[in-house]
């Protein structure tokens, strides 16, 4: 079936490097694209979202590049700080029956001092 | 930071007992969502509601079930607990012209003995 998946489980990286989480997708037909960070013991938190007629955003210290022809998807942190450790979860949404969107499996950044 | 809570936050229970998570949001927002998620795995939608008296069951085949009996609340119940229903349980909710960006409560971790 459809799915929406991640690269990597964990990503190590130094504080005050960038960080690159990668995410790939099946579902030619998503149009929506969201990255969340769930942080432990609590709920997915949005962080940044990107349409499929879009190839990049940018937000607060974080870029969402789009690359629809390979469907890759990918969140860039700049400066990583160790308030960043966290899960993030990609998401697409296509707008079928249950509105609900599709979550890959999560990457764990971790921060190294 | 959205406006969605989930009570109670941790709960220990035995096999058979009947359980009700809550889940309130007050951002007046008419689509409300139950996600399960097993420990450092993606989310799985097994609720939706488009509004009061609208409740459909998501992509994963659940044994909960769900009522909508006011705008503001999305309470999940098992009528007889069981050890395979231990997991993360997160309550979302999002506005009906921006259906794709969903809002999450903090979650209920429930554990089946």
């Amino acid at each position: 079936g459809e799915s929406v998946g991640l690269h990597l489980p964990t990503l190590s990286v130094q504080e005050g490097d960038n960080s690159i989480i990668n995410c790939a997708y099946s579902n030619s037909a998503s149009d929506y694209f969201i990255w969340y960070k769930q942080e432990s013991g609590k709920g997915p938190q949005f962080i940044i979202d990107i349409r499929s007629n879009m190839d990049k955003r940018q937000g607060q210290r974080v870029t969402v590049l789009l690359n629809k022809t390979v469907k890759h998807l990918s969140l860039q942190i700049a400066a990583t700080q160790p308030g960043d450790s966290a899960v993030y979860f990609c998401a697409e949404y296509s707008g079928g029956g249950a509105d609900g969107l599709t979550f890959g499996k999560g990457t764990h950044l971790i921060i190294q001092p | 930071e959205a406006d969605i809570y989930q009570t109670p936050r941790y709960l220990v229970i035995g096999t058979g007992k009947k359980i009700t998570l809550e889940c309130s949001q007050t951002m007046g927002h008419d689509k409300m969502y139950w996600y399960q998620q097993d420990p450092g795995m993606e989310l799985h939608l097994i609720h939706y509601s488009y509004g009061v008296n609208s409740t459909e069951k998501g992509d994963l085949s659940s044994e909960s079930t769900v009522s909508r009996i006011r705008t503001e609340h999305f309470p999940l119940t098992l009528e007889s607990a069981r050890p395979s229903h231990t997991s993360q349980y997160l309550c979302a909710s999002s506005e009906w012209s921006k259906k794709e960006t969903q809002y999450f409560g903090p979650g209920t971790r429930l554990l089946v003995l």
